[in-house]
């Protein structure tokens, strides 16, 4: 049992280019979340999923785009990377609303940096 | 819109001392509260949940507290170690969405 798991772990990318990163888990949980961590921010949501096949904005979606195609895969892409989003992106997993808790579980982030 | 804030923003100890990390809330409608502990360049390890229907949560050293209608909740760590060093957040269940909503963290430094 792996958890959440995140690929890749580290990537830096020049202005204008774009990239996926891959969130999985073996945990048969129904909703995924992608957040960012910045220094002085803390830990904000950019989208989140409810089930396959769902997706939904956050509090920061903008220059970022998701999908759940399987249940136990979530992406987010990049199709212009910025400056603005050099970050660290973690990825997070919950039974959802209908299970006895919303306890969250964490990947072990991507560090992104954008030149 | 929900606001999680965490005080103090560092705290250096003496090894050995108890310690109580705070962290407040502005709508009491929260639903689940959790405390995670990051150590740098890391990810985020999960210490204790607390349901909407607890009070407090104990594991090992660690104990938690809700009080939803002061908005609040403390980290107890007792008998602090230098492995107990790392920046702790709490985070609630508050959006709509289940998503959390963090505090800033607190860093801790537990000195030998």
């Amino acid at each position: 049992n792996a958890g959440v798991t995140q690929t890749p772990k580290f990537r830096v990318l020049k202005t204008g280019q774009s990239m996926t990163l891959l969130c999985a888990q073996d945990m048969n949980h129904e909703y995924m979340y992608w957040y960012r961590q910045d220094p002085g921010m803390g830990l904000r949501l950019i989208h989140y999923s409810v089930g396959e096949g769902t997706t939904a904005k956050g509090e920061v979606p903008d220059g970022y785009n998701v999908s759940r195609l399987k249940k136990q895969n979530f992406l987010l892409g990049l199709e212009s990377a910025a400056p603005s989003q050099t970050s660290v992106y973690f990825c997070a997993s919950s039974y959802g609303r209908g299970a006895p808790s919303y306890e969250q579980y964490f990947g072990p982030g991507t560090r992104l940096t954008v030149t | 819109k929900q606001e999680v804030t965490q005080i103090p923003a560092a705290l250096s100890v003496p090894e050995g001392e108890n310690l109580v990390l705070n962290c407040s809330f502005t709508d009491s409608a929260i639903y689940n509260l959790q405390w995670f502990r990051q150590d740098p360049g890391k990810g985020l390890t999960s210490l204790l949940l607390i349901q909407s229907s607890q009070r407090e949560q104990t594991s090992g050293r660690l104990n938690a507290s809700l009080d939803k209608s002061s908005g609040r909740s403390t980290l107890y760590i007792a008998a602090s170690q230098p492995g107990d060093s790392a920046t702790y957040l709490c985070a609630g269940t508050g959006g709509s969405q289940g998503n959390l909503i963090f505090g800033k963290g607190t860093k801790l430094s537990v000195k030998p």
